[in-house]
């Protein structure tokens, strides 16, 4: 079975500060992790995704995620917070074969404020 | 581009009516999904499918059937609605499962009242 744990569900940080959303993970095979962003009425885009490839992942928009196998984690980063990333974030894990599914955390809503 | 489009996007539904939502993708993807969001639960898994003609259950699938006719469309069916029901519901496609990207539609708003 797969599962998705974001602690946290309102996360407030000030512009210009680091951002950090926490995902935690549980898969029974090797995991694809995901994060996506979600604005205010609209449906979810991609923000960037682990494949296996490399441990640190880089998307758009300035933020990156590494993929921490030992702590089962995929935090989301982004050094410097502006106003336009107030948005949903959900982080979301898929698998190969019967796993194949993907399946969505509950989601942190970020605020960012003057 | 159309990518995926949802139809309707908002809805009002009488306890125990039947509605089908549409979901259409131009991408010509194999995986097509149904979710329905609701405040603090994040995105929840109804039904999806891996392509034309196959049909599988989600985290959720009670209440509602699908069907895949058509590799373009996915339709999702509520035979009697329920408040319970009330949600977003949010219908994505990928061109495979596993690390494939999915794009999602803009969302149908269904209040069962």
């Amino acid at each position: 079975a797969q599962s998705v744990t974001q602690l946290g569900s309102h996360v407030s940080v000030s512009e210009g500060a680091l951002v950090l959303l926490r995902c935690n993970y549980s898969s029974s095979v090797p995991p694809y992790l995901f994060w996506y962003v979600q604005y205010p009425n609209q449906g979810l885009q991609l923000l960037l995704k682990y494949t296996s490839a490399a441990t640190l992942v880089k998307g758009i928009n300035g933020f990156e995620a590494e993929f921490k196998k030992s702590e089962t984690s995929f935090h989301l980063t982004k050094p410097s917070a502006h106003m336009s990333d107030a948005a949903e974030y959900f982080c979301a894990v898929s698998g190969s074969g019967g796993y194949n599914k993907l399946i969505f955390g509950a989601g942190t809503r970020l605020a960012v404020h003057p | 581009n159309a990518g995926v489009t949802q139809t309707p996007k908002f809805r009002v539904l009488k306890t125990g009516q039947s509605m089908t939502l549409l979901c259409a993708q131009d991408m010509n993807h194999e995986y097509m999904y149904w979710y329905r969001q609701d405040p603090g639960m994040g995105l929840r898994l109804i039904h999806y499918s891996v392509g034309e003609g196959t049909t599988a259950k989600g985290e959720v699938p009670d209440g509602y059937n699908v069907s895949r006719l058509k590799k373009q469309n996915f339709l999702l069916g509520l035979e009697s609605a329920a408040p319970s029901q009330t949600s977003v519901y949010f219908c994505a496609s990928s061109l495979t499962g596993g690390s494939a990207e999915a794009f999602f539609g803009q969302g149908t708003r269904l209040t069962v009242v």
